[in-house]
């Protein structure tokens, strides 16, 4: 099953405003999140990650929150393009067993 | 560098026929090796992943199986496809850690008819 949710399938968001993306996990044992970018027809690309001993991670216009008392994950992607639609995953993983992931969310652009 | 090859990209079988796809990672050796199916407007559902050669993990019982005959190659495979096999099928890899993302290949679009 899937053990990662995500509280919205679809966000629509207009061309330079932020975006966040929200995801729900469910085992607080897990130590390493993920997430994930899909553009239409093709494989999940790795946007940034973070480990449970963190709480914030920053990347090129992307920011990964962790909350681990609420067992919650976020995305933000600052200045948000047309480039950056696509399906987003978030992921979680323990130790070396495989990755879990959620339903994902549709970050659609308006220009 | 690593790369991953799925193919073919896509695919349309008759219910009822057998189905090979194949996946490839070149540039690292031992890795784990992933299979997912993503059905439309859902997230990745895990079908198998392997440790090693011959060593399979099947998490879904269903119409599928896969075999893992060299270091780098990942086949997934039917006897005899369902209308329900339909999806995007997706091979990653990760290497042999704790805590280390999957890469995905490019996947291929099943469609059984």
């Amino acid at each position: 099953g899937e053990s990662v949710g995500l509280h919205l399938p679809t966000l629509s968001v207009q061309e330079g405003d932020n975006s966040i993306i929200n995801c729900a996990y469910s085992n607080s044992a897990s130590d390493y999140f993920i997430w994930y970018k899909q553009e239409s027809g093709k494989g999940p690309q790795f946007i940034i990650d973070i480990r449970s001993n963190m709480d914030k991670r920053q990347g090129q216009r992307v920011t990964v929150l962790l909350n681990k008392t609420v067992k919650h994950l976020s995305l933000q992607i600052a200045a948000t393009q047309p480039g950056d639609s696509a399906v987003y995953f978030c992921a979680e993983l323990l130790g070396n067993t495989p990755l879990v992931f959620g339903k994902g969310t549709r970050l659609s652009v308006i220009a | 560098s690593q790369t991953i090859h799925q193919w073919p990209a896509t695919l349309v079988q008759p219910v009822g026929s057998p189905l090979s796809l194949e996946c490839t990672v070149e540039g690292t050796s031992n890795p784990n090796l992933y299979w997912y199916r993503q059905a439309a407007g859902r997230g990745l559902q895990l079908l198998f992943y392997s440790v090693g050669i011959g060593q399979i993990s099947s998490e879904v019982p269903q119409n599928l199986s896969a075999s893992r005959p060299q270091d780098r190659q990942f086949i997934l495979s039917s006897k005899k496809l369902l209308l329900s096999d339909s999806g995007f099928y997706l091979c990653a890899w990760s290497i042999v850690a704790s805590g280390t993302e999957a890469f995905f290949g490019q996947g291929t679009r099943l469609t059984v008819v």
